[in-house]
């Protein structure tokens, strides 16, 4: 079946470094791919989408491009900041559902 | 963006009791809404996809008698836990979405369930 692998963490970095955390799926045909953060006592929220091969979206500096050759979905960002610390979920969007990795827990210290 | 409430935010029962909860879009009409479950360092999983006046579409191994789900109205679902047991201690999401099937979903907030 359809489903979606992220890096284990937790991932504790400084301010200002570059962040990558690794997003890999497995589906037939060509799933939208997602990445929602979830701040401490709030729901998820989106961070950003693609819908296709080679789309990349960008939301608050974070990257992240569909790549069907690789079936990746990495998400970057070149500098990060406190603010950012959350967990962060890659998923793909098949047949109207969402498959969700199993979250990355990011930590930023100032 | 649209919001998304639930209720409670957390609940303690008793193994053997049923236990209600509430998911509410705040500014927006859900024509969809899902529920989904989430284990300690584990990822969502969707029990079970609701429609306003229709009878919910539960995953498979999801028990339907026992994860009972209500959408009587496009701002509120309901999810009852029937005679809980302590493995059903768990985290439920739920997410709502206007429009048709590329809409994005909102999430709430979440609630913990713990069953003693």
């Amino acid at each position: 079946g359809d489903s979606v692998t992220q890096m284990e963490g937790p991932v504790t970095l400084s301010e200002e470094a570059f962040l990558t955390i690794n997003c890999t799926y497995t589906a037939t045909g060509y799933p939208s791919l997602f990445w929602y953060v979830q701040y401490p006592g709030e729901g998820l929220q989106l961070l950003l989408k693609a819908t296709k091969a080679d789309d990349k979206g960008s939301n608050k500096g974070f990257e992240a491009t569909y790549r069907k050759e690789t079936t990746s979905f990495h998400l970057e960002k070149g500098s990060v900041q406190v603010s950012d610390s959350a967990v962060y979920f890659c998923a793909l969007l098949k047949a109207q559902k969402l498959v969700f990795g199993q979250g990355t827990r990011l930590t930023i210290n100032p | 963006g649209a919001v998304v409430s639930q209720h409670p935010s957390w609940v303690i029962c008793k193994s053997g009791t049923s236990v209600k909860i509430e998911c509410r879009s705040l500014d927006f009409q859900a024509t969809t809404m899902f529920w989904y479950r989430q284990f300690p360092k584990q990822s969502l999983m969707l029990m079970a996809t609701s429609n306003e006046g229709s009878k919910a579409t539960y995953e498979q191994g999801v028990e339907k008698d026992k994860f009972l789900i209500n959408h009587a109205s496009l701002t509120l679902s309901t999810l009852t836990v029937t005679s809980a047991h302590p493995e059903d201690s768990s985290f439920y999401i739920c997410s709502a979405r206007f429009g048709g099937s590329s809409g994005e979903q909102f999430f709430g907030p979440g609630t913990r369930l713990t069953v003693l």
